[in-house]
C-alpha cells in the first residue's frame, strides 16, 4: 500500500526542538522529494521545505530557515523534519508529502502530526 | 515571499459553478505551469485535485478543472455538491526552487 505515515503527537516547551518523522512504503523512495507543510490551528498551509531523498539536497523557506534542518535515511525509507526553538507560533500540524513527477505535485500526504507548544 | 492571493471564501448553491482564482507574481504562477489545487475537509489531510495547471489526477471528479490566465490561476467546480464543502488550496513553484501555498478559500455549499 503506498502511504506515508507519520510520528505521532508531541507536546514540547518553549525553546525545545521537536523532531517528526515520515515512514514511505508502496514505493521508490529515493524517486521522489518528500515536501514539509504546516498548518496552525485555523489557519492556511505553510510550505516549509523539500528534502531530495536520493541526493540528500535540502530547500527551506525563509520563515524557518536556520531552525529547521530536514533529513532522510534512504535504508528506512525515512524522512526527518526538526525545528528547533520552538516557540508558541509553531503550534501546528506538520504534514509531510510526497512530490509526484511534476513539481509542486503532492499526490501523497501523511495524515499529520500536531505539535502543542507550551510551557 | 508572500502567499498566493485566493479569495477568502466563496459560496454557491447546488448544482450551480464557482470560480476559486490564485493569484501569484512572474516568479511563479505566472512564469510556470506547476500549479496544483488541493482540497482539505475539517481535520483532514489535504487532497491533490489538479496539477500542472489543468490535470486532474486519476479518481478525482470531472467536475474540478483547473486553468491559468497570465499570474492567475483558477479552479471551477460544476455542478457544485454537498460534498464540495471545504478549503481548497492553490500552490505553485517558484523561481527560487521553492513552492508557496494561496492563503487558501473556503467553499460554502448555499
Amino acid at each position: 500500500q503506498v502511504q506515508l505515515v507519520q510520528s505521532g503527537a508531541e507536546v514540547k516547551e518553549p525553546g525545545a526542538s521537536v523532531k517528526v518523522s515520515c515512514k514511505a512504503s508502496g514505493y521508490t523512495f529515493t524517486s521522489y522529494y518528500i515536501q514539509w507543510v504546516r498548518q496552525a490551528p485555523g489557519q492556511s498551509l505553510e510550505w516549509m521545505g523539500w528534502i531530495d531523498t536520493d541526493y540528500g539536497y535540502t530547500k527551506y523557506s525563509e520563515k524557518v530557515r536556520g531552525r529547521v534542518t530536514i533529513t532522510r535515511d534512504t535504508s528506512a525509507s525515512e524522512a526527518y523534519m526538526e525545528l528547533r526553538s520552538l516557540t508558541s507560533e509553531d503550534t501546528a500540524v506538520f504534514y509531510c508529502a510526497r512530490e509526484g513527477r511534476s513539481a509542486s505535485t503532492f499526490d501523497l500526504w501523511g495524515q499529520g502530526t500536531m505539535v502543542i507548544v507550551s510551557s | 515571499q508572500s502567499a498566493l492571493t485566493q479569495p477568502a471564501s466563496v459560496s454557491g448553491s447546488p448544482g450551480q459553478s464557482i470560480t476559486i482564482s490564485c493569484t501569484g507574481t512572474g516568479r511563479d504562477v505566472g512564469n510556470y505551469n506547476y500549479v496544483s489545487w488541493y482540497q482539505q475537509h475539517p481535520g483532514k489531510a489535504p487532497q491533490l485535485i489538479i496539477h500542472d495547471v489543468s490535470r486532474r489526477p486519476s479518481g478525482v471528479s470531472d467536475r474540478f478543472s483547473g486553468s491559468k490566465s497570465g499570474s492567475t490561476a483558477s479552479l471551477t467546480i460544476s455542478g457544485l455538491q454537498a460534498e464540495d464543502e471545504a478549503d481548497y488550496y492553490c500552490n505553485s513553484y517558484t523561481s527560487s526552487n521553492t513552492r508557496i501555498f494561496g492563503g487558501g478559500t473556503k467553499v460554502t455549499v448555499l
